[in-house]
């Protein structure tokens, strides 16, 4: 069982509509959750570092921790066309703080 | 923002041949990490390295790969006799000694001729 799986969208959703990305986890010595950003051939950009429960926001962005349920969501509000990308989340702590396991993530569509 | 840097952006090199892949990690980061992804697919983790040795290596880190901190300030990846299959896009990532999130940088296209 992976560690963190992701909705796999893809999602595609009109300019200026709220974007809800999902995830769920397994480990629960996980402590710390990140979501990454990746525009096509560029690197991962680091979005938003969470740790434990709660939300955390960043102008339009929302990350939200739900360790009871082992969720994790980024909300993106007001979506722009410059938010195409794929989404990548990823937990961390107890034993598990090394390299990251990238799946597919979610590829976000914004249109005009 | 300090940010991790990877020189250069994109590499051509003949099959066969030793290529070097050069990254200025964030310069107060501890550990420090190659991965690679293959155009279409999802990003793999290389290696990972910290106080001067590799921490871990997946299976794709074979014996034609690398890694070196030869000073300070650079991490260096470097593929002995390059094939083919080694055509991807590289990036180099680190972490800072607290355990925070890892960094990206932009990455070098490399293309195996």
């Amino acid at each position: 069982q992976k560690e963190v799986e992701q909705d796999p969208g893809p999602l595609s959703v009109p300019e200026g509509a709220i974007v809800s990305l999902n995830c769920t986890y397994s480990n629960s010595a996980f402590q710390y959750f990140m979501w990454y950003r990746q525009y096509s051939r560029k690197g991962p950009e680091l979005l938003m570092y969470t740790y434990s429960s709660g939300n955390k926001e960043d102008g339009r962005f929302t990350a939200q921790v739900d360790k009871s349920s082992k969720y994790i969501s980024l909300f993106i509000r007001d979506s722009q066309p410059s938010d195409s990308a794929t989404y990548l989340c990823f937990g961390a702590g107890g034993t598990s703080y090394g390299k990251l396991t990238f799946g597919q993530g979610t590829i976000l569509t914004v249109h005009p | 923002e300090p940010e991790v840097t990877q020189t250069p952006s994109h590499q051509v090199t003949q099959m066969g041949q030793e290529v070097i892949l050069r990254c200025v990690p964030i310069s107060n980061h501890l550990y420090f990490y190659w991965y690679r992804q293959i155009l279409g697919q999802k990003v793999e983790f290389l290696v990972s390295f910290y106080n001067n040795e590799i921490s871990e290596k997946s299976e794709i880190f074979d014996d034609q790969f690398s890694v070196e901190r030869p000073d300070g300030s650079n991490f260096t990846l470097k593929i002995r006799s390059t094939k083919l299959e080694d055509s991807a896009m590289y990036f180099c990532a680190s972490r800072d000694p607290s355990l925070g999130p890892q960094h990206f940088g932009d990455g070098t296209r490399l293309s195996i001729l």
